[in-house]
């Protein structure tokens, strides 16, 4: 079975912080993405990877950056927290760019 | 026009019955289709997925396709109240999956 953990199940910040979502799976993927997911927004791309030290931006890259120094890991960096950066963050991963992805568990973040 | 859309819910259905999911997508290229269920406050959990056109059987759920008509379905046959959740729709694109916003599947007891 695919594997994919996140650092975090729950993280509460404060404005300004700097945050690090961390994201590992353990089944050889080529292909790693970061979501965040609202209410009534659905599922948005922010950032993915196609291999190691690749980085694509997504549909909302503002505010974010990524780091993929291992194949297997994939970290979501946010350089100074907001309040509207307030959401559920899903990475995943998947064998090619366009096949089934695997979700990791997710960690919601609150902005204080 | 967004890139997937599915049918607005939520659908509630009573246990037993069958519910019926629908997603429209505008990329005629698009290869491959995928289902995903999401019980809240939860990742979503990849159930079904589909390439060629037609159907799909896996235990109580049908994937269907219709690549001409720009169509894929999800029949959930013997609805139970752990069917109860979002499900979301996938299609393959340029470089990505690009998801609909979901439909909430609600299995009255």
């Amino acid at each position: 079975d695919v594997k994919v953990t996140q650092s975090s199940r729950y993280l509460v910040k404060r404005t300004g912080e700097k945050v690090f979502l961390e994201c590992v799976q353990d089944m050889d993927h080529e292909n790693m993405f970061w979501y965040r997911q609202d209410p009534g927004l659905g599922l948005r791309l922010i950032y993915f990877s196609y291999d190691v030290k690749m980085k694509e931006k997504g549909d909302i890259p503002e505010g974010y950056s990524v780091s993929r120094e291992k194949k297997e890991r994939f970290s979501l960096i946010l350089e100074s927290a907001s309040t509207n950066q307030t959401s559920m963050y899903l990475c995943a991963s998947s064998p090619q760019a366009t096949g089934e992805q695997y979700f990791g568990p997710g960690t919601r973040l609150t902005v204080t | 026009q967004k890139e997937v859309e599915q049918n607005s819910g939520p659908l509630s259905v009573p246990e037993g019955a069958i519910a019926s999911l629908n997603c429209t997508y505008s990329d005629r290229g698009s290869q491959s289709f995928f289902w995903y269920r999401q019980y809240s406050g939860k990742s979503p959990e990849l159930i079904m997925f589909i390439y060629s056109n037609g159907d799909k059987e896996d235990g109580r759920f049908t994937a269907q396709l219709n690549k001409a008509s720009q169509y894929v379905s999800l029949l959930i046959r013997d609805s139970q109240p752990s069917d109860s959740a979002t499900y979301l729709c996938a299609v393959t694109g340029d470089y990505k999956l690009s998801f609909g916003a979901g439909t909430t599947v609600t299995v009255r007891a």
